[in-house]
């Protein structure tokens, strides 16, 4: 069974940082292609980044470009997202969710994890 | 970036009515459209993928349809637990951008 659970969330003032993860099981990591969501209060989908299998492809939100970095440990199966200079609109439920395609980054995300809270706030 | 705009942003049926939602996208996008699901409190869900694949495990009353830059999902008959936000999400280009949602209610 493929699970995926996110951990990190907190409270953060504007302008701190702060590193999600993502634990993976159930499939094999290495192969698959992830990716970040996030969904602020009461709003919609955002696509947020993401990381192919290969480490070949990253791709960000211009929201998010330059301030936020994502990374895996395929050894952990673990999917990270470093996120510095943090804002009011960050605020939000992210999402890790992996990829329809191995060996392909189809943005097509048929698991997700259940979130973790992020808000930022002074 | 790729915008969409689904259409209505909010719906009343009733168990057993068929209900159509519309999306379109702001340039064209061959079938890379993809159709979730998701309830208060729970992650989103995969429906449709590439416009009118039925992901594994999703009822065959959820259909999806079009190309190009218009794309709509069907849900011919519906239950009581498919009362939820539905989203279309474009995977032509990044950024994989998502509709503002149409949220189905009683």
């Amino acid at each position: 069974e493929v699970q995926l659970v996110e951990s990190g969330g907190v409270v953060v003032q504007p302008g701190g940082s702060l590193r999600l993860s993502c634990a993976a099981s159930g499939f094999r990591f290495d192969d698959y292609t992830m990716a970040w969501v996030r969904q602020a209060p009461g709003k919609g989908l955002e696509w947020v980044s993401l990381f192919s299998w290969d480490g070949g492809t990253i791709y960000y939100a211009d929201s998010v470009k330059g301030r936020f970095t994502i990374s895996r440990d395929n050894s952990k199966n673990s999917l990270s997202l470093q996120m510095n200079s943090l804002r009011t609109e960050d605020t939000g439920l992210y999402y890790c969710a992996k990829d329809i395609g191995s060996w392909a980054a189809t943005g097509v995300f048929d698991y997700w994890g259940q979130g973790t809270l992020v808000t930022v706030s002074s | 970036d790729i915008r969409m705009t689904q259409s209505p942003s909010s719906l009343s049926a009733s168990v057993g009515d068929r209900v159509t939602i519309t999306c379109r996208t702001s340039q064209y996008i061959s079938s890379y459209l993809n159709w979730y699901q998701q309830k208060p409190g729970r992650a989103p869900k995969l429906l449709i993928h590439a416009s009118s694949s039925l992901q594994s495990g999703v009822p065959s009353r959820f259909s999806g349809s079009g190309s190009g830059t218009d794309f709509t999902l069907t849900i011919s008959s519906l239950q009581r637990e498919d009362f939820a936000t539905y989203y279309c999400q474009q995977s032509y280009s990044p950024p994989y951008t998502f509709g503002q949602g149409t949220k189905l209610e009683i």
